[in-house]
């Protein structure tokens, strides 16, 4: 069964520290796709960085990298220099191939993460 | 672009009442998702359509949730007699066809706050 995995239901981080969010996966197509959102207080879902199962380098969006580790099934979030706008829920998420033969998108628990001043 | 657009953004009804959620998906984007989010059970996906066609429906609850996507212009989330535990926010998401294969991100709208009481 396809399966997103965040284990940290709760992280305080520094202002200013880098911070790395814990995602495993479970699938066992060789095509699928991995996307992290942003869900501050207000409750939109922003969009923040994707990564492809054949993508040989890490994405990077800005201060948002994707260290993916395919071989371990893990895809963490790294943010840089966190600020105090990045506390909010992190979720990731992966898209795979459906038995109806669409591809899906499912969602981690999330990781709520509050920046301290 | 203005987005994905939903409506309303806060809905109370009465147990037993229809209740009707409304969503405008970002122009070109060919496919659109209709998510449930909870504390309990977190984002789950209800129905995915593409090219207004209704293709994976397997997250719907029951017989009494209904979807339809009339045009590429707009989409309907229906619930019919509604309930408390419907009680939510419903997000919609459209998304367009990433280069080569699969999804690209998925854009949320800013969710539908859903209380039934």
């Amino acid at each position: 069964a396809q399966k997103i995995t965040q284990t940290q239901p709760g992280m305080f981080v520094q202002e200013k520290e880098a911070v790395t969010l814990d995602c495993t996966y479970d699938t066992s197509d060789p095509s699928y796709g991995l996307f992290w959102y942003k869900q501050p207080s207000s409750g939109e879902m922003i969009f923040l960085i994707y990564q492809g199962s054949y993508d040989q380098q890490n994405a990077t969006e800005g201060r948002y990298s994707l260290n993916f580790q395919k071989a371990r099934k893990s895809a963490n979030l790294v943010i840089s220099a966190s600020q105090l706008g990045d506390s909010a829920m992190y979720f990731c998420a992966m898209q795979y191939r459906s038995n109806f033969g669409n591809e899906k998108l499912t969602f981690g628990t999330g990781t709520r993460l509050t920046i301290i001043p | 672009d203005a987005g994905v657009i939903q409506s309303p953004r806060h809905e109370v009804t009465e147990m037993g009442q229809e209740v009707t959620l409304r969503c405008k998906p970002i122009s070109g984007h060919n496919s659109l998702f209709w998510y449930r989010q909870t504390m309990m059970r977190g984002l789950e996906l209800l129905i995915y359509f593409n090219n207004n066609v209704p293709i994976d429906d397997s997250g719907m609850p029951e017989d009494r949730f209904s979807a339809k996507m009339p045009n590429a212009s707009f989409s309907t989330l229906k619930i019919q007699p509604s309930e408390p535990r419907d009680s939510a926010v419903y997000f919609c998401a459209s998304s367009p066809l990433r280069e080569g294969a699969g999804l690209a991100e998925a854009f949320f709208g800013q969710g539908t706050r859903l209380t039934v009481v």
